[in-house]
C-alpha cells in the first residue's frame, strides 16, 4: 500500500499568517492528492483533490502544490474559523491512504 | 443536494457483529460514483474500510478484509457495512462517503455527520 507521511503533526500560528502542511507519498502519485479539513465533533470536508484543484466553496485562502512525492496545502492569513486538523489522502490507488493529520491552533 | 446518514446500534460486545446503514439522499446511488466507509478512532486518524460500486465491485482495506461486508440496496438508496469478531479497537466514529470512481478521483466529496460506535462488554 502507499504510504501517506504528513508533517508537522501540530502546529500553533497567529491570525493572518500563512501555514504550511507537508505530505510525503512512499512512491510516485503524479497530482493524485486531497487535502481534507476536519474541525471537532464534525466530519471531514474535502478542501482540495488533484493536489492544487479547490472544492467548491472552499475559501481562496487554502491552496496546495505539488507533484509525485512531495505535496503541500498552505493557508494564507490564517483565520479563527481554520482552527481544525488537516488530512491528506492520496487518490492515486483504490487502496486509498490518509495521512497523519496535522491540528492547527491559534 | 446529497445527504448521507449513518444508523447504527451505539454499542457492541466484543466478538459480536456491528452492522451499519448509510441512507442516501438527493442523490441515486446508482448514478456512478463509488461509495465507501471510513472509520476515526477517538482522537486519531482516518482509516478506510471499504468502498463499493452498485455493481457489486467492491475494494477492501487488506488489514480488514477478512472481517468486513459492504452491501448496497438500490431500492432504498442505502448502503451497509457489517464488521465480524469486533474487539475494543474497532471503536471508532464510522462515516460513509461518497468516492470518485477512477484513479485521481478517488476522494471523498460527501460525507456522512457519522456514527460513534463503541465495543464493550
Amino acid at each position: 500500500a502507499i504510504q501517506v507521511t504528513q508533517s508537522p503533526s501540530s502546529l500553533s500560528a497567529a491570525v493572518g499568517d500563512s501555514v504550511t502542511i507537508t505530505c510525503r507519498a512512499s512512491q510516485g502519485i503524479y497530482s493524485a492528492l486531497a487535502w481534507y479539513q476536519q474541525k471537532p465533533g464534525m466530519a471531514p470536508r474535502l478542501l482540495i483533490f488533484d493536489a492544487s484543484s479547490l472544492q467548491s466553496g472552499v475559501p481562496s485562502r487554502f491552496s496546495g502544490s505539488g507533484s509525485g512525492t512531495q505535496f503541500s496545502l498552505t493557508i494564507s492569513g490564517l483565520q479563527p474559523e481554520d482552527v481544525a486538523t488537516y488530512f491528506c489522502q492520496q487518490t492515486y490507488s483504490m487502496s486509498v491512504t490518509f495521512g497523519g493529520g496535522t491540528k492547527v491552533e491559534i | 443536494q446529497v445527504r448521507l446518514e449513518e444508523s447504527g446500534p451505539g454499542l457492541v460486545k466484543p466478538s459480536e457483529t456491528l452492522s451499519l446503514t448509510c441512507t442516501v439522499s438527493g442523490y441515486a446511488i446508482t448514478s456512478g460514483f463509488y461509495w465507501g466507509w471510513i472509520r476515526q478512532p477517538p482522537g486519531r486518524g482516518l482509516e478506510w474500510i471499504v468502498t463499493m460500486y452498485h455493481s457489486g465491485t467492491t475494494f477492501y482495506n487488506p488489514s480488514l478484509k477478512s472481517r468486513v461486508t459492504m452491501s448496497v440496496d438500490t431500492s432504498k438508496n442505502q448502503l451497509s457495512l457489517k464488521l465480524d469478531s469486533l474487539t475494543g479497537a474497532d471503536t471508532a466514529v464510522y462515516y460513509c462517503a461518497r468516492q470518485g470512481p477512477v484513479p485521481q478521483t478517488y476522494y471523498f466529496d460527501q460525507w456522512g455527520l457519522g456514527s460513534l460506535v463503541s465495543v464493550s462488554s
